[in-house]
C-alpha cells in the first residue's frame, strides 16, 4: 500500500535551534518525494522536491530509500518557518498523496 | 487564470442539502486533484483526474460523493445529503501530470454543514 507517514503533528523548537520534520513512506515502486508548506493564511504550495536536491529557504530532505525516509531539516529555524509541513509521494500514475502533516512552531 | 480556482471560498450549508463546489485547474494541466483538509486530520486524498483516463476515485468517503471533470478542464465535485462530519475544507489542485512536476493548489472551499 502507498503511505505516507509523519508521525509528529506538532514540532516545537526555538528560534536558531535546529529543525527535524519526519517523512517515511511506503511505496514499492520508485518514489518521487515532495515538502509542501502552508503558512498561516496562504495556500498550500511546493517547498522543495527530492529530484531537485535544492535547498530553499534554507531547508534540505534527503531521501534514504534504505530507511524509506525523506526528513526535511533545516539547522537553524526561524519564526517564519512557523507553518504546516506536509510530506507527499507521487506514484508511478502520477496520483499524489500527503502525509497527516506536521505543524511547526518556532518560538522567539 | 494564472493559478487554480475554486469556488465558493465558505459553504454553509444545512445537514442533508447537497452541495457543489468548483475548481478552474491552470490551463493546460491536465492532472486535477481533490483532498480534503480537516483540523487534525491532515490532507485526505479523494480523487484524482488524468486526462482522458478513467478518474481514481479511491480516497471518495462514501457514495454521497461525487466528482467529474467537463472537458478535462473544470471539475465539480458533489456532495450529496450533506453531513456533519463533512465540514471542512476542500482543497483543488493541478499539475502537468507528466515527470515530477508539482501540484498547485487553489484556496480551498471551506464547508460548514450545520
Amino acid at each position: 500500500a502507498q503511505r505516507v507517514t509523519q508521525p509528529e503533528k506538532l514540532l516545537s523548537v526555538f528560534k536558531g535551534a535546529p529543525v527535524e520534520l519526519k517523512c517515511n513512506y511506503s511505496y514499492s515502486g520508485s518514489p518521487e518525494l515532495f515538502w509542501y508548506v502552508q503558512y498561516s493564511r496562504q495556500r498550500l504550495q511546493l517547498l522543495l522536491r527530492h529530484i531537485s536536491r535544492e535547498s530553499i529557504k534554507g531547508f534540505t530532505a534527503d531521501l534514504n530509500k534504505g530507511e524509506t525516509s525523506f526528513h526535511l531539516k533545516k539547522p537553524f529555524a526561524q519564526e517564519e518557518d512557523s507553518a504546516m509541513y506536509y510530506c507527499a509521494l507521487r506514484t508511478g500514475g502520477f496520483k499524489t498523496i500527503f502525509g497527516a502533516g506536521t505543524r511547526l512552531f518556532v518560538k522567539a | 487564470g494564472a493559478g487554480v480556482s475554486q469556488s465558493p471560498s465558505n459553504k454553509v450549508t444545512e445537514k442533508g442539502k447537497d452541495v457543489e463546489l468548483r475548481c478552474d485547474p491552470i490551463s493546460g494541466h491536465t492532472a486535477l486533484y481533490w483532498y480534503r483538509q480537516s483540523l487534525g486530520q491532515g490532507l485526505e486524498f479523494l480523487i484524482y483526474f488524468q486526462g482522458n483516463s478513467a478518474p481514481d476515485k479511491s480516497g471518495l468517503p462514501s457514495d454521497r460523493f461525487s466528482a467529474e471533470r467537463t472537458g478535462g478542464s473544470v471539475s465539480t465535485l458533489t456532495i450529496q445529503r450533506t453531513q456533519q462530519e463533512d465540514s471542512a475544507v476542500y482543497l483543488c489542485a493541478s499539475s502537468l501530470g507528466l515527470g515530477p512536476t508539482e501540484a498547485f493548489f487553489g484556496q480551498g472551499t471551506r464547508l460548514t454543514v450545520v
